[in-house]
């Protein structure tokens, strides 16, 4: 049984469409997050979700937008795609506390723009 | 990861021990994480500390945290070719309800294990 779940695990794209990169745990935690690493490992957060509420919005580009259709599902979508957006997505979840905040990652969603 | 720094590269003899040293820059950070990730992997979870230890250990795995100096170490004993990954430092250190999760990660250890 998966926990977190992304899909799909790699997309190749041309520069200028637009493409979506869904996930999905099952694990009931209340907190989704994005977070995105680029080339050189590095990862930053860019949205987090709670219960479907937006929590975190760190300066991404309008052409990115992420949907919540429930507290188990986090989708990406993103609009006229850049070079620069190639990295590797992460979708993590997480109970909402003051203690421990133990994140889950998926396995990551490699996206190429050619 | 400009706030979490760790060397990018570590070179170890199996069985022998391994070090992987972190600095932060945010006092206020009162957990601080490990995570493993594997090539073509998300990223697993290997242990935490709460600022108000100086130690803690789980197996094979010693975290040391210098809070005066801001520094995290991660110590993996007899090391074994299955230890080879990237380690990521990170820390939480936005402790409002909205910034809970919001983890500052360092760019992470290239930890390479030859027989």
């Amino acid at each position: 049984d998966t926990a977190v779940s992304q899909t799909p695990k790699y997309l190749v794209t041309q520069m200028g469409n637009d493409k979506s990169i869904k996930c999905e745990q099952n694990l009931g935690h209340d907190t989704m997050y994005w977070y995105k690493q680029d080339s050189k490992k590095f990862l930053k957060i860019m949205f987090s979700y709670n219960n479907k509420e937006l929590i975190i919005n760190e300066t991404v580009p309008n052409r990115f937008s992420p949907k919540s259709p429930d507290k188990a599902h986090l989708n990406l979508h993103i609009n006229s795609l850049e070079l620069g957006d190639s990295a590797v997505y992460f979708c993590a979840s997480s109970y909402p506390t003051s203690g421990a905040n133990v994140l889950t990652f998926g396995a990551g969603s490699r996206l190429t723009v050619l | 990861g400009e706030d979490v720094e760790q060397s990018l590269f570590l070179s170890v003899r199996e069985g022998d021990s391994s070090v992987i040293n972190c600095t932060y820059t945010d006092s206020s950070s009162t957990y601080l994480y490990w995570y493993k990730q594997e090539p073509g992997a998300g990223l697993q979870l290997l242990t935490y500390i709460f600022s108000n230890m100086d130690m803690k250990q789980d197996q094979r795995l010693t975290v040391l945290l210098n809070k005066k100096d801001k520094h995290l170490s991660l110590r993996i004993a007899d090391t074994q070719t299955g230890d080879s990954a990237i380690y990521f430092c990170a820390e939480n250190p936005f402790m409002t309800t909205d910034s809970w999760g919001k983890l500052q990660f360092g760019a992470g250890t290239q930890v390479v294990v030859t027989p």
